[in-house]
Order: C-alpha cells, then structure tokens, then sequence
C-alpha cells in the first residue's frame, strides 16, 4: 500500500548515543520533510529534500543531519543524542503542486 | 517571511454548538492555505485546501486576503471532532516548505 513510514515509533536511548530515525514513503513523492512535534504540539520544520542529493536546513536549528540518497528514503541522524531531543519526530512528503503534506505515525524519541 | 497565526491554544465548546478556529496570516504575496487534524493517537492529517472549495467533515473555511484570515467553521460542533487543529501556508511561488501555527486543541464537550 502506497503510504510513509517511519520506524521505530518508539525509542528510548542514552545519552551520547548515535541514532538514526527511518522514514520512507512509496508514492513516489519527490519532496520530503522532518518536522519535530514539542509537548506543546508546536511543529518546527528542521530538514527538507526536494529531490535525491538536495538537502536543506529547515528554521528550528538542530544537531540533526539527513541524506538524500534515494527518492523513496530520506533518514534523519543525530551522531550524540542528548536530553534535549526528547521530543516526537515527524517525516512527511508531498507531490509538487497545490496539494498537502502526507505525514507518518512519527518516531517518539526520548534520551535518558 | 510569512507567519502563520491561531490565537487559540485551547477551544472548548459544547456538542451542537458552532465552531470555529481562528488562523490569521502575514504573507504579502498569494498564498495556499491549509487546514490540517491530528485526532488523539492518529497522525497528522489534511483536512481541507483553500484552493479546493471544499466541506470536508462539515467544516468549511474561506480565505479571507482583505483580513488575511483563513478561519475553519463548523456550524454544528460534534464530539469526535475533539482533536488538535493546525493551519498552514505556502508560498504561491518558488520551492518553500509549509509553515504550520502552534495549533489549536479543540474539545467538544457532551
């Protein structure tokens, strides 16, 4: 079923700990996103891609990085969580045009 | 740079009741706006476009460029409709990501 993905939904880590968030979508979008949901449910953009090989820094700065290697995939880094990335990770994409964003289940992320 | 307004955190009306959730925009230029619903423990998902002219749910929401407002309506609130409300614009030109608001928690109370 053509749909995103985002693995695992829950993840409870160290501090120091390098961790890679997965997402994938199979609808062949070409933009995708990363946003992170504060426990005020605020979104904060903080990468996007708009194709293989093209990423951007998003307004919310972060430690984070992410790759672009395939269309289908776009995995957000962080090489040393710290209790401050505590937070829900969400990944979406989109076709280009007038139309929305479809979002994953997230990944919620806590670092101990 | 555009921003994207809801006034609201927190709305609580009572079953049968109008609703409607205030989203207030700057942007200079023509923008797309956005109506986006996350029900509890479900993902974040579209409810309806501007550019579409649709009811979805029986929520409308007209985009206002004189008041810069794309407010969504319900005229009859039900109980599922408790969740969290996000507007969100998009630039009507170049390659820009949405900017959503800080949402607006609807309850509906029985």
């Amino acid at each position: 079923e053509a749909d995103i993905y985002q693995t695992p939904r829950y993840l409870v880590i160290g501090t120091g700990k390098k961790i890679t968030l997965e997402c994938s979508q199979t609808m062949g979008h070409d933009k995708m996103y990363w946003y992170q949901q504060d426990p005020g449910m605020e979104l904060h953009l903080i990468h996007y891609s708009y194709g293989v090989n093209s990423t951007e820094k998003g307004d919310l700065s972060s430690e984070s990085t992410v790759s672009r290697i395939r269309t289908e995939h776009f995995p957000l880094t962080l090489e040393s969580a710290r209790p401050s990335h505590t937070s829900q990770y969400l990944c979406a994409s989109s076709f280009p045009g007038r139309y929305g964003y479809t979002f994953g289940s997230g990944t919620r992320l806590t670092v101990v | 740079a555009q921003r994207v307004t809801q006034p609201e955190k927190l709305l609580s009306v009572f079953k049968g009741a109008p609703v409607e959730l205030k989203c207030n925009y700057s942007y200079s230029g023509s923008p797309e706006l956005f109506w986006y619903v996350q029900y509890s423990r479900q993902r974040l998902q579209l409810l309806l476009r501007h550019i579409s002219r649709e009811s979805i749910k029986g929520f409308t929401a007209d985009l206002n460029k004189g008041e810069t407002s794309f407010h969504l309506k319900k005229p009859f609130a039900q109980e599922e409709d408790s969740a969290m409300y996000y507007c969100a614009l998009k630039k009507n030109s170049g390659n820009t990501p949405l900017v959503f608001g800080k949402g607006t928690r609807l309850s509906v109370i029985a």
